[in-house]
């Protein structure tokens, strides 16, 4: 089945304390992103990338960083997490560029203490 | 001004009503539109990419004003499961990046 997995759904952290979420597509996708979202404000993006070894800044990249060694993954890492980064992140991926249509992850919704 | 601006709702509607929705965008220079539907604390999903000259998909109706930067969803004979926030999708910047609305919220009523 084609899909975008993402891992963990469910995260409580405490500030400081570094984590990752995964997110791994099957469809062969280049381009991928990520996206947070928070009530009123809709779907953020915090990084995408074009492919293999291109990243770039999307509107909200302060606090996080991302890394696209291989095509199929693209994890999120939150070197210090803060309580204003408690959220639902989305990942996502399509054929080409962002202006495709876009298959996302379920979520994954954390909360940093 | 937000590069894509949708009214939030909520919409509340009987079943079987007609229900319409707009979405202004910011930028002229965008050149893909899209409408997302997304679940209750789901991934959105795509319902419908918008064409210049206007497309139809069942009881699902979007059209594109350029002159006026805006897109609309018509739902027509509105059905429970259509409950749902109904997301406006732009391209926008040299990028060619998506910007996704803030939904529109739509709870159909028995």
């Amino acid at each position: 089945e084609a899909q975008v997995t993402q891992n963990p759904r469910y995260l409580i952290t405490v500030t400081g304390k570094k984590l990752t979420v995964t997110c791994s597509q099957n469809m062969n996708h280049e381009y991928m992103s990520w996206y947070r979202q928070d009530p009123g404000l809709g779907l953020r993006q915090i990084y995408y990338s074009m492919n293999v070894e291109v990243t770039d800044k999307g509107d909200v990249p302060e606090g996080y960083k991302v890394s696209r060694k291989e095509k199929r993954n693209f994890p999120l890492i939150l070197e210090s997490p803060s309580p204003n980064q408690t959220s639902l992140y989305f990942c996502a991926s399509s054929f080409s560029s962002g202006a495709n249509v876009l298959t996302f992850g379920a979520g994954s919704r954390l909360t940093v203490l | 001004r937000k590069e894509v601006e949708q009214d939030p709702g909520p919409f509340n509607v009987p079943e079987g009503a007609t229900v319409a929705f707009n979405c202004t965008y910011s930028n002229s220079a965008s050149q893909s539109f899209f409408w997302y539907r997304q679940d209750c604390r789901k991934e959105p999903k795509l319902l419908m990419s918008v064409y210049s000259s206007g497309n139809e998909d069942g009881r699902f109706t979007a059209q594109l004003n350029r002159a006026s930067q805006y897109i609309s969803l018509l739902i027509r004979d509105s059905k429970l499961s259509d409950s749902a926030t109904y997301l406006c999708v732009v391209n926008t910047g040299s990028a060619r990046q998506l910007t996704f609305g803030s939904g529109t919220q739509l709870t159909v009523l028995p």
